[in-house]
């Protein structure tokens, strides 16, 4: 049972534009969300996190939403570069059973030039 | 050392022979993880030491598989008769503490080829 969901394998946008990616998750233990990055032959990268006690947090050109009712968050890219290609993994972690750190699936962002 | 290291970074290994992979997590970090990533899958949690507290085995996929933390050092992962379907990259990582708050560091991961 995937607790951590990316419904999305892959995503192309233009360089410039927004790039979206969302994630859903099952566990309402979970008050801790991140995104990590992944480039080949690399391991994951912290990009951004995000608490429960929030609904939004921004990073330069990176901003995570919340939304908690509908165990929901997404995370946005703008202006995207092309840099910006990589997998993307969303993880979520709280207390009790939910205390590790649980990724989903990732989604494959392609910028194209 | 800077950052997570893991050795070897590479392995290739003959079905049925055991392998260990080495994890050296960021110095005075508490708790340490191993994940595995199979081609065209995403991250799957295998085993999580805190402190002296007893590790997390929830991710582990058969008896095959152990790891062993000493102390707050490094770790090994030990994979015993090796499978094809044990082709991954294994990734090890580490955190100040319990999660909450804080994020986790990777390693670069040791891919392991099982021909």
């Amino acid at each position: 049972d995937q607790q951590v969901k990316q419904n999305s394998p892959s995503l192309s946008v233009q360089e410039g534009r927004i790039s979206i990616l969302n994630c859903d998750y099952t566990n309402s233990m979970f008050d801790y969300f991140l995104w990590y990055k992944k480039y080949p032959a690399e391991g994951p990268t912290f990009l951004i996190s995000i608490s429960s006690i929030k609904d939004k947090n921004e990073d330069g050109r990176f901003t995570v939403f919340l939304n908690k009712s509908a165990k929901h968050l997404s995370l946005h890219i703008v202006p995207s570069q092309p840099g910006d290609s990589a997998v993307y993994f969303c993880a979520a972690s709280g207390s009790g059973s939910a205390r590790q750190l649980t990724f989903g699936s990732g989604t494959q962002l392609t910028v194209l030039p | 050392g800077a950052g997570v290291s893991q050795s070897p970074s590479n392995k290739v290994t003959e079905k049925g022979k055991d392998v260990e992979l080495r994890c050296d997590p960021i110095s005075g970090h508490t708790a340490l993880y191993w994940y595995r990533q199979r081609l065209g899958q995403g991250l799957e949690f295998l085993i999580y030491f805190q402190g002296n507290s007893a590790p997390d085995k929830s991710g582990l996929p058969s008896d095959r598989f152990s790891a062993e933390r000493t102390g707050e050092s490094v770790s090994t992962l030990t994979i015993q008769r090796t499978q094809q379907e044990d082709s991954a990259v294994y990734l090890c990582a580490s955190s100040p503490a319990l999660l909450s708050g804080n994020t986790i560091y990777f390693g670069e991961g040791s891919w392991l080829t099982v021909v």
